[in-house]
């Protein structure tokens, strides 16, 4: 069965300061890799996905994250962060159930933002 | 409206109540999901519902009862619930029929509060 670890549950950084937000897998075949982000009291909202293809993906809000095989990992990047950043960021493998996907994700990472 | 809706945003109930949580989405999407998102646990994905069938079902107590009366709609009755049953119950929605893991779109959640 697929996992999905994040090693991390809170990170805090200065705003302007770079960013990376670690995820792992297990999954057996090729993944399908997703990255969400949550804010207060929010739903989930898309930031990137991984399907195939370049190993970079790009994000909304200056988002990007890397897929390495080797590694099964998938970590998130941003070159500086913004106070809005400030949320929790989960990570996900996604699986097909019949015609729907199957989303497993991790426990999340909570991101704190100082000025 | 655009998106994944939920209604209500915040429910608060008694053990001995029944209420019904409400999704739509306005996408012309295919699947539908229920998850339940409890504190420091990862999202737990509770059904799939993919052309109005249910698909998946992962081994919700019978407390929770899903409806999918049609694509754009889902929901969630509930009844007899226990304290451990609050959280926060998030819809989401996929394109489906893909045959492929894809993206999942999510609303912003009915936190539930049982007393």
């Amino acid at each position: 069965a697929q996992s999905v670890t994040q090693p991390d549950i809170h990170i805090t950084v200065s705003e302007g300061a770079s960013l990376e937000l670690r995820c792992n897998y297990s999954y057996g075949a090729t993944p399908y890799l997703f990255w969400y982000v949550q804010s207060p009291g929010q739903g989930l909202q898309l930031l990137l996905k991984y399907f195939s293809g370049d190993t970079l993906v790009q994000g909304i809000k200056g988002f990007e994250a890397e897929f390495k095989r080797s590694q099964s990992s998938f970590n998130l990047r941003k070159p500086s962060v913004h106070w809005s950043d400030a949320a929790e960021y989960f990570c996900a493998v996604g699986t097909l159930s019949g015609t729907a996907s199957k989303l497993t994700f991790g426990t999340g990472t909570r991101l704190q933002v100082t000025l | 409206e655009t998106g994944v809706t939920q209604t209500p945003r915040h429910l608060v109930m008694g053990m001995t109540n029944k209420k019904s949580l409400k999704c739509e989405q306005h996408l012309g999407h295919n699947a539908m999901y229920w998850y339940k998102q409890s504190a420091k646990k990862p999202l737990e994905l509770m059904f799939v519902y993919s052309l109005e069938e249910r698909v998946e079902n992962n081994s919700v107590p019978s407390r929770f009862s899903p409806e999918c009366p049609n694509s754009s709609h889902l929901f969630l009755h509930l009844h007899t619930l226990q304290p451990e049953d609050s959280a926060l119950y998030l819809c989401a929605s996929s394109r489906g029929l893909a045959g492929d893991a894809e993206t999942q779109y999510f609303g912003p959640g009915t936190r539930l509060l049982v007393l």
